[in-house]
């Protein structure tokens, strides 16, 4: 079985700060794949980012950037400079071996103008 | 190109009637997928089609709900009869999955905002 847990529910910066959002996953399997979801107040489910397991080389994507941790089994995202548009619940989930994608529960950002 | 196209965006119906949620995938992607999302139960995966062949169907509720996918540009969930409990959005999702385990990213419709009264 695999486990996605995004720790922090809910998150609130002021506009123009980083910040961090924090998934741990947890799977038996070697070859895994993890991704990021974006899903912003009108509903849609956006596709940021995908990473294998056997990629642990940072991603930086503008003002997004991700850090694949393997030794602590975690799968970080950061957002540089935050802006009101990036206000969403954001979810990480994994795939691996013969599983579904598993989802996070998710973790609301709200950017503070 | 199109993302994945669902219909309708909202229903609202009444219990007991039944509810027939429609999918296009993106084109040229051999894989699609029916969510449910709650605030109970967060994202769930319904059914998993591959080759327009359903390979996961565990995760459907129960006998009231079906799908099929009769080819590669078209899938229907339904619900029959349909309950409040059900009431949730429903998504489709699609990928292009080649061999072996290598997973590649879904894309996912907009959406179908379900309401059972």
């Amino acid at each position: 079985a695999q486990k996605v847990t995004q720790a922090q529910t809910e998150i609130s910066v002021v506009e123009k700060e980083d910040v961090t959002l924090d998934c741990v996953y947890e799977t038996r399997d070697t070859t895994y794949y993890l991704f990021w979801y974006k899903q912003p107040p009108s509903g849609e489910l956006v596709f940021l980012i995908r990473r294998n397991s056997f990629d642990e080389q940072n991603e930086i994507s503008g003002r997004y950037s991700w850090n694949f941790q393997k030794s602590t089994s975690s799968f970080n995202f950061t957002i540089t400079a935050s802006q009101v548009v990036d206000s969403a619940v954001y979810f990480c989930a994994l795939r691996g071996g013969n599983e579904k994608l598993t989802f996070g529960t998710g973790t609301r950002l709200t950017i503070i103008p | 190109d199109a993302g994945v196209i669902q219909s309708p965006r909202h229903e609202v119906t009444e219990m007991g009637q039944e509810v027939t949620l429609r999918c296009k995938p993106i084109s040229g992607h051999n894989s699609l997928f029916w969510y449910r999302q709650t605030m109970m139960r967060g994202l769930e995966l319904l059914i998993y089609f591959n080759n327009n062949v359903p390979i996961d169907d565990s995760g459907m509720p129960e006998d009231r709900f079906s799908a099929k996918m009769p080819n590669a540009s078209f899938s229907t969930l339904k619900i029959q009869p349909s309950e409040p409990r059900d009431s949730a959005v429903y998504f489709c999702a699609s990928s292009r999955e080649t061999s072996g385990r290598t997973y590649n990213e879904q894309f996912f419709g907009p959406g179908t905002r379900l309401t059972v009264l």
